[in-house]
């Protein structure tokens, strides 16, 4: 099955600071990438997706690349806020059903 | 508006004993269901999931089964729960197709 790796898994950066968190996957036929975030005590929530015909996706402040080629796909979050900190998760879809999530980050904004 | 119901949010159980969590989805019809385990450092591990009524695919060998009875109902079950049994749970739904998953708010047990 797939398997999709995550690093680092502790990442603390400085208010204002960007942050990037990245994600390999073994299944070449893998085509959706998504990335959600799980916010202290919460049930994690879809924060961004790509789909594998697009190379990177942008929403405000955060945004992600996807490399097919070389099967790994990124996080960057810039002008970090405090509530930017949670633990964040990618994952990866090779059919409709069934995703593969990464081990996740925990991310600390420090003010 | 779609919801998700996980139940209940914490549960003690001693080694042994059986268990069984539930999860429905509101809202939606032929729901993608799923069972997943979160255990610090390991990230989101997919433990069960049903595409349909009575059918369940489990993804890892373990102590646990799954069975979905309703279009709408999932179950987690074990009847002999293990030390290593304890963890985060969480049942999540979405559509077919690459869409977003949602997750219930999980249900935390202890086996002691």
């Amino acid at each position: 099955g797939e398997n999709v790796e995550q690093h680092p898994s502790t990442l603390s950066v400085q208010e204002g600071d960007s942050a990037v968190i990245k994600c390999t996957y073994s299944d070449s036929a893998s085509n959706y990438f998504p990335w959600y975030k799980q916010e202290l005590g919460k049930r994690p929530q879809l924060i961004i997706d790509i789909r594998s015909n697009v190379g990177e996706k942008k929403d405000q402040r955060i945004a992600v690349t996807l490399n097919k080629t070389a099967k790994h796909f990124s996080l960057h979050i810039t002008e970090t806020q405090p509530e930017d900190s949670a633990v964040y998760f990618c994952a990866a879809s090779i059919n409709d059903y069934k995703l593969s999530f990464g081990a996740g980050t925990t991310v600390t904004v420090r003010a | 508006s779609q919801t998700i119901h996980q139940w209940p949010a914490t549960l003690v159980q001693p080694v042994g004993s059986p268990l069984s969590l539930e999860c429905t989805v509101e809202g939606t019809s032929n729901p993608n269901l799923y069972w997943y385990r979160q255990a610090a450092g390991r990230g989101l591990q997919l433990l069960f999931y049903s595409v349909g009524i009575g059918q369940i695919s489990s993804e890892v060998p373990q102590n646990l089964s799954a069975s979905r009875p309703q279009d709408r109902q999932f179950i987690l079950s074990s009847k002999k729960l293990l030390l290593s049994d304890s963890g985060f749970y969480l049942c999540a739904w979405k559509v077919g197709g690459n869409t977003e998953a949602f997750f219930g708010q999980g249900t935390r047990l202890t086996v002691v």
